[in-house]
């Protein structure tokens, strides 16, 4: 158990509809990260959060939003949803936001699209 | 840009086999290597980290790599396969600056056979 929760860890909806995935880091972790494993694309980084403002940002899609909150629980936002979003979607923490720290991955969350 | 690279998809040892998972890497500055261990339905757990400390690393679960500048590569190797370490092995690449997202190799397959 990395100490990263991830809620829900499954997710089906249909095309064209929105969807939140929430993360909570581990206790003290201030940065936070998105990632997406599909099996074309493979684990992309998509965003990352350091203490609640935006520190970086990858692949992610303009359908795509994410924010921390000053808990440091984060949400990913997905909207205007199309098949190819379905993948296992994984945030994960690190402690501080520095190169050498080991960020640490929740369970994910598994969002299929039909 | 830095990037890692595991070739190869799928690798099948015998129980009590050395496992040898490799990657190299491609960096500008000196990096920060890793390689995570993900168990089927299961998020990425960290095996171990390579930080410019030492150039053997020692991981869990009797895992061990060598950083190699020369030939610029990150193996991943155990002595001794046993059947709980079938899952699939991603090395990582961290960005240095402000960005520290991790950049994935596409991940091996590990099958241990009986």
């Amino acid at each position: 158990d990395s100490g990263v929760t991830q809620t829900p860890k499954h997710l089906i909806t249909a095309t064209g509809q929105r969807v939140t995935l929430r993360c909570s880091p581990r206790s003290g972790d201030l940065s936070v990260y998105w990632y997406q494993q599909s099996l074309d694309q493979g684990l992309q980084f998509l965003i990352q959060y350091y203490n609640g403002e935006e520190r970086a940002k990858g692949n992610i899609l303009e359908r795509f939003s994410a924010q921390q909150f000053p808990d440091l629980h984060s949400e990913l936002n997905l909207s205007s949803l199309e098949l190819g979003d379905s993948a296992l979607y994984f945030c994960a923490s690190s402690g501080l936001a520095g190169v050498q720290e080991t960020q640490y991955f929740g369970p994910g969350t598994r969002l299929l699209v039909l | 840009a830095q990037s890692v690279t595991q070739l190869g998809s799928h690798v099948s040892v015998s129980e009590g086999a050395l496992v040898l998972l490799r990657c190299n890497y491609s960096s500008s500055v000196p990096p920060y290597l890793f390689w995570y261990v993900q168990y089927p339905n299961q998020g990425l757990q960290l095996l171990l980290k390579y930080t410019s400390a030492a150039t053997l690393v020692k991981g869990i679960n009797g895992f061990e790599a060598e950083f190699k500048k020369s030939e610029t590569s990150f193996h991943l190797t155990k002595p001794s396969a046993h059947m709980s370490d079938a899952a699939e092995y991603f090395c990582a690449v961290a960005h240095t600056g402000a960005n520290s997202k991790l950049t994935f190799g596409k991940g091996i397959t590990l099958s241990v056979r009986p």
